[in-house]
């Protein structure tokens, strides 16, 4: 069974720009998961889709936002870009939606802004 | 409110001797507790999980916890440590919600 995958892999952007961020979970996976990791602030949960809902939701600007399709694809949109938006972007899906469900990560997308 | 303290940021052992990562979290409810490993540009996976069944917990690649629910510990372990054990380690702990919190990170190096 394949993996998680996410495209791009890596991104570069200047500020004001806007990005969009593919994720296609394990296949039978409804539920994906996205998050932020930077060396000062650390893995930071950006929010949760299950069934085309989102159903959880950290604590970040409206400029984050997402979808999920009905085939449990996910994107992430960043809009109006900051120096600070540049992280590492991981997507992980489980199977459920219990929080029980291990999370399977992808490699991530590592964005660069300029 | 949910968090979780690595009390190490970088932990440094020679090849064959034990690994200790420490872990400790606060959690208003009873918590479903994680240690990841991320190796360099690479995602996360699961070493092990804890889900109020057995409070010693054993994971991959010879890995074991103890959820101790007086000292609100999770400390990770293993007997003997491996060049390829070199990474970064996160504990995690997951409320009862459906999202990770995740720790600050232990980078765990391993001396030859």
């Amino acid at each position: 069974k394949a993996g998680v995958t996410q495209t791009p892999r890596y991104l570069i952007k200047t500020r004001g720009q806007q990005v969009t961020l593919s994720c296609s979970p394990i296949s039978g996976h409804r539920s994906v998961s996205w998050y932020q990791q930077t060396p000062g602030q650390g893995l930071q949960f950006l929010f949760e889709y299950f069934s085309e809902t989102q159903r959880n939701k950290g604590n970040f600007p409206g400029r984050f936002s997402g979808r999920q399709f009905s085939n449990s694809r996910s994107e992430m949109n960043v809009s109006t870009l900051e120096l600070g938006d540049s992280a590492l972007y991981l997507c992980a899906s489980r199977s459920g939606g219990n929080s029980y469900n291990e999370q399977f990560f992808g490699p991530g997308t590592r964005l660069t802004v300029l | 409110a949910q968090s979780v303290t690595q009390l190490d940021s970088h932990v440094s052992v020679s090849e064959g001797t034990p690994v200790l990562l420490r872990c400790n979290y606060s959690s208003s409810y009873s918590p479903s507790l994680f240690w990841y490993v991320q190796h360099p540009n690479k995602g996360l996976q699961l070493l092990l999980k804890y889900t109020s069944a057995a409070t010693l917990v054993k994971g991959i690649n010879g890995f074991e916890a103890e959820f101790k629910k007086s000292e609100t510990s999770f400390h990770l372990t293993k007997p003997s440590a491996h060049m390829s054990d070199a990474a970064e380690y996160f504990c995690v702990v997951s409320p009862g919600a459906n999202n990770l919190f995740f720790g600050t990170g232990t980078r765990l190096t391993v001396i030859p």
